[in-house]
């Protein structure tokens, strides 16, 4: 199976602060159509999970542009800028090319 | 507006089976391949399978072969997951999640074990 590796596990960041989470995968994640399939999604603390990003850089419909994904091959970054309280949650990396679909151990972000 | 909306929580026997529905509303059915995804705090998300539900066809991660079987009633666009010969690894919650792009999630179900 893909091994998606978060880093870190958690990270404590200031309201309006910003910061990054890593996401490297054992495979590279390019399909032979030219597409990666790499997404990144956020749980809130009692919620279910939320698409943020997909194929590694693309916001979803109503995601705030304080939120960008980036990388390429099995290399990929989701940074949040000017963080705000609804940003708080843990957030995963996940893999749709390879099976299984596997998702990384996930990033807890707190308030410092 | 999409929703998926799950069935509630359940509570399983070691050895029995239970049923998870996730109904699905604000699309159209069997436009999008449903999945369903395991989070369990020893083993995290783990991807189940998916199923199309306009031809019924299905696909599991191997972990699960034996342990889960999607279907879809396309006449109540509802999904369903059901977990059979169930073990303390089965406590978990459940969650849909349409397409995939896991565009849209059910609220998940909680499954406990126990006797």
């Amino acid at each position: 199976d893909v091994v998606m590796t978060q880093t870190p596990v958690s990270l404590s960041v200031s309201l309006g602060g910003q910061t990054s989470i890593s996401c490297r995968s054992s495979q590279s994640l390019v399909h032979s159509n030219g597409n990666t399939y790499l997404y990144w999604y956020l749980q809130k603390p009692g919620q279910s999970l939320q698409l943020l990003i997909y194929k590694v850089s693309n916001r979803f419909s109503g995601v705030p542009d304080r939120f960008s994904g980036s990388g390429s091959g099995t290399d990929f970054t989701l940074k949040i800028s000017r963080v705000e309280p609804e940003d708080l949650g843990v957030y995963y990396c996940y893999q749709g090319i390879h099976y299984p679909y596997t998702f990384g151990a996930g990033t807890k972000l707190e308030l410092k | 507006e999409v929703q998926l909306q799950q069935s509630g929580p359940e509570v399983g026997r070691p050895g029995s089976s239970v049923k998870i529905s996730c109904k699905a509303s604000g699309y159209t059915f069997t436009d999008y391949v449903m999945n369903w995804v395991k989070q369990s705090p020893g083993q995290g998300l783990e991807w189940i399978g998916y199923i199309d539900p306009e031809y019924g066809r299905t696909d599991y991660a191997e972990k699960f072969k034996k342990k889960a079987t999607l279907t879809a009633d396309t006449s109540s666009n509802t999904a369903y997951i059901q977990l059979s010969s169930l073990t303390s690894e089965d406590t978990a919650t459940y969650f849909c999640a349409r397409d995939g792009y896991g565009t849209y999630w059910g609220q998940g179900t909680l499954v406990t074990v126990s006797s």
